[in-house]
């Protein structure tokens, strides 16, 4: 069983719809990273929590430490947000990561 | 401020050689951590460094090693090439931990022939 386990794998979403990717991990973090990578493109990092509630814009990201839970939301989505979503446990100077999601938003 | 940057974007290497990658993180960041991407096993953790020392290391086969220098930038090395070292090889950089905002560079591309 993977560390960090991602759901679901491949998201297809109209423009405006909200959405939302979960990230469960198994053993205690020091934070817990979320990461978004365009096709051919670098690595971003959109969020980092430890505890609570984060929001940027469109995005919001939870976690739950006690229920080792993330979600990431995304609200009003539009094409442009199309990308592979990655979460990431990060502890003892190290990131392990999920496996991604790969969301498309079509016009 | 410059982001991470690295060095060569691409590289092609046969089997059998060695090759180094450099990364120079943002200034004022001390811990420059490495990365391998692949499509079959995603993102895996190969080093981290902090003030020139390794204070982690991934499950990576001895030919994969690396260093950091006083200013803080990273090299990577892998010596003898496999073709299962073709990967997208990245490196992040941060202020600290990974309690630490990560950011990353552009990335490697290295196939090897």
């Amino acid at each position: 069983k993977n560390e960090v386990e991602q759901s679901p794998q491949n998201l297809t979403a109209q423009e405006g719809e909200f959405i939302t990717i979960n990230c469960s991990y198994s053993v205690g973090i020091s934070a817990l990273h979320w990461l978004q990578q365009h096709p051919g493109g670098g690595i971003v990092s959109l969020f980092m929590l430890s505890s609570g509630k984060k929001k940027h814009g469109r995005l919001i990201a939870t976690i739950n430490i006690q229920e080792k839970h993330s979600s990431l939301h995304i609200t009003a989505s539009h094409p442009r947000d199309s990308a592979v979503y990655i979460c990431a446990r990060g502890s003892n100077y190290k990131l392990t990561f999920g496996k991604g999601t790969l969301l498309t938003v079509n016009p | 401020k410059a982001g991470v940057t690295q060095t060569p974007r691409y590289l092609i290497k046969t089997r059998g050689q060695q090759v180094t990658l450099s990364c120079s993180p943002i200034s004022g960041h001390r811990s420059v951590s490495w990365y391998q991407q692949t499509p079959g096993q995603g993102l895996q953790f190969l080093f981290e460094y902090f003030s020139e020392t390794q204070r982690n290391k991934g499950n990576f086969p001895g030919r994969f090693s690396g260093r950091q220098f006083s200013n803080s930038r990273s090299e990577m090395n892998v010596s003898t090439l496999e073709l299962g070292d073709s990967a997208l090889y990245l490196c992040a950089s941060s202020l600290g931990d990974t309690a630490y905002e990560q950011y990353f560079g552009p990335g490697t591309r290295l196939t090897v022939t």
